[in-house]
């Protein structure tokens, strides 16, 4: 697509319930990040996908946080039994290849608030 | 490991004056530098970035040149406009992709 396509917009859950987020990057583009942004802070690393390769997982909060992505294609961020303080927006982004200088492209986010 | 510091805001500025933001970097390698920016309601996008040493990444009036010497990449800006109130994002990347906390400006008429 012409852009990073994140799914749903806005999300409103209750506390205890499992949400899946999605998002569809750039075609051909290798790399794909979820970040994590609560109101007025800044951006949270969550997990990286780089091809084939194993993800990098060290930004998960804890173990209700999981991410998959099939081969270079849509990502789903799952969160498990959720917390008010999973409230945030969370941004996916993606890019070509690992050259440090490409750049990344976000999406708008998916905006979850957890009542 | 790789990391950014970024100048903490709120920085509030009148139309027309002078902006810096400053960024310092610590990193491993030979990183990339970039701002991005977010403004109300939108999602990040790219200002503008830098390769290498030396380098000068420039965009909608914005500056920044890549200081190795110094490890810094600090955004300025001549004469800020109102549309220029946003949130300003240093980042690093080799692989990763290492934000700064951000800094919001507001420019008020």
């Amino acid at each position: 697509g012409a852009g990073v396509s994140q799914s749903p917009s806005n999300k409103v859950t209750e506390k205890g319930k499992d949400v899946e987020l999605r998002c569809d990057p750039i075609s051909g583009h290798t790399a794909l990040y979820w970040y994590r942004q609560r109101l007025g802070q800044g951006l949270e690393f969550l997990i990286y996908f780089q091809g084939n390769s194993a993800p990098d997982k060290s930004g998960l909060p804890s173990d209700r946080f999981s991410a998959e992505r099939t081969g270079e294609s849509v990502s789903t961020l799952t969160i498990q039994r959720t917390q008010q303080e999973d409230s945030a927006v969370y941004l996916c982004a993606s890019r070509v290849g690992l050259y440090s200088g490409n750049t990344i492209y976000f999406g708008e986010g998916s905006w979850l608030t957890v009542v | 490991g790789d990391s950014v510091t970024q100048m903490e805001g709120p920085v509030t500025l009148s139309e027309e004056a002078f902006l810096t933001i400053n960024c310092t970097y610590t990193a491993t390698g030979y990183p990339s530098l970039f701002w991005y920016v977010q403004y109300p309601g939108e999602g990040l996008q790219l200002l503008l970035k830098a390769t290498k040493a030396d380098d000068k990444g420039s965009n909608k009036g914005f500056e920044a040149t890549y200081r190795k010497e110094t490890t810094s990449f600090h955004l300025e800006k001549g004469s800020v406009q109102v549309s220029d109130s946003a949130v300003y994002f240093c980042a690093l990347t080799g692989n990763q992709f290492y934000f700064g906390t951000g800094t919001s400006l507001t420019v008020i008429p």
